[in-house]
C-alpha cells in the first residue's frame, strides 16, 4: 500500500499571501504509460465532504478559483494557494489512485495567520 | 446536476450491523464508479471500496474484507455500504463519492455525498 505524507501538518498565512502544501508518496505515482500522476487534491471544510480541487497534479477542477495550482511529479508533489482568501481555511489532503488502494495524506490544517 | 444524498446517521451496538444507502440524480450509475471513504473524528479520510454499476464488480481493501458488502441497485439509482460485526473504532462518518470514470474504482472523486455518521457505542 503506499503511503501518501503530508507537510506541514498545520500552517497558518496571512490574507494576501502564498499557502504551500507538500505530499510525498512512499513510491512513484507516475503512470508511465500516459505520463500521468496519480495525484488529487481536495479541501476540506468542518461538517462538509471533502471537494475535489486538482487531479493528475495539476489539472484544476471546473469551478476551482485559478489561485490554487499543482505541481510535482514521481513521488514529491505540491499544493499552492497564491492571495490566500478568508474562504481558503480548511484541511487540505492529498491522494493517490495508482496502484492498490487508493489512499489519502494525513491532512495539513490552513489558517488565517 | 449530480447530487448523492445519503441515509441518516445511526447508533448501533458492537458486533452488530450497519447499512448505508447514497441515492444518484441527475445521471444513471452506470456511468460512473463509486466509492466509499470513511473519515473517523480528527482523522483523514479512508478508502473501503467501490463498485463500477456498469460491470457488476466491486473491489473492497484487504483490511474491511469479510466484513464489507457494497452494493447498486440500478432501478433506484442507489449504492449501499453494509458493514458487519462492528466496534468500537467504526465509529465515523461514511461518505459515499462519485469516481470521474466508469471503468475503474480507484480513481479521482468528482462528486460526494453529505456524509453518514455511524457511532458504535
Amino acid at each position: 500500500e503506499i503511503v501518501m505524507t503530508q507537510s506541514p501538518d498545520s500552517l497558518g498565512v496571512s490574507l494576501g499571501e502564498r499557502a504551500s502544501i507538500n505530499c510525498k508518496s512512499s513510491q512513484s505515482i507516475l503512470d508511465t504509460s500516459n505520463g500521468q500522476n496519480n495525484l488529487t487534491w481536495y479541501q476540506q471544510k468542518p461538517g462538509q465532504p471533502p471537494k475535489l480541487l486538482i487531479y493528475w497534479a495539476s489539472t484544476r477542477e471546473s469551478g476551482v478559483p485559478d489561485r490554487f495550482s499543482g505541481s510535482g511529479s514521481g513521488t514529491d508533489f505540491t499544493l499552492s494557494i497564491s492571495d490566500l482568501q478568508a474562504e481558503d481555511v480548511a484541511i487540505y489532503y492529498c491522494q493517490h489512485h495508482f496502484g492498490g488502494p487508493p489512499t489519502f495524506g494525513q491532512g495539513t490544517r490552513l489558517e488565517i495567520k | 446536476q449530480v447530487q448523492l444524498v445519503q441515509s441518516g446517521a445511526e447508533v448501533k451496538k458492537p458486533g452488530s450491523s450497519v447499512k448505508v444507502s447514497c441515492k444518484a440524480s441527475g445521471g444513471a450509475l452506470k456511468t460512473h464508479a463509486f466509492v466509499w471513504v470513511r473519515q473517523a473524528p480528527g482523522q483523514g479520510p479512508e478508502w473501503m471500496g467501490g463498485i463500477i454499476p456498469m460491470y457488476g464488480r466491486v473491489t473492497y481493501a484487504q483490511r474491511f474484507q469479510g466484513r464489507v458488502a457494497i452494493a447498486a441497485d440500478e432501478y433506484t439509482n442507489t449504492v449501499s455500504l453494509e458493514l458487519a460485526s462492528l466496534r468500537s473504532e467504526d465509529t465515523a462518518t461514511y461518505f459515499c463519492a462519485r469516481s470521474r470514470s466508469s471503468a475503474t474504482t480507484s480513481h479521482f472523486y468528482d462528486h460526494w455525498g453529505q456524509g453518514t455518521l455511524v457511532i458504535v457505542s
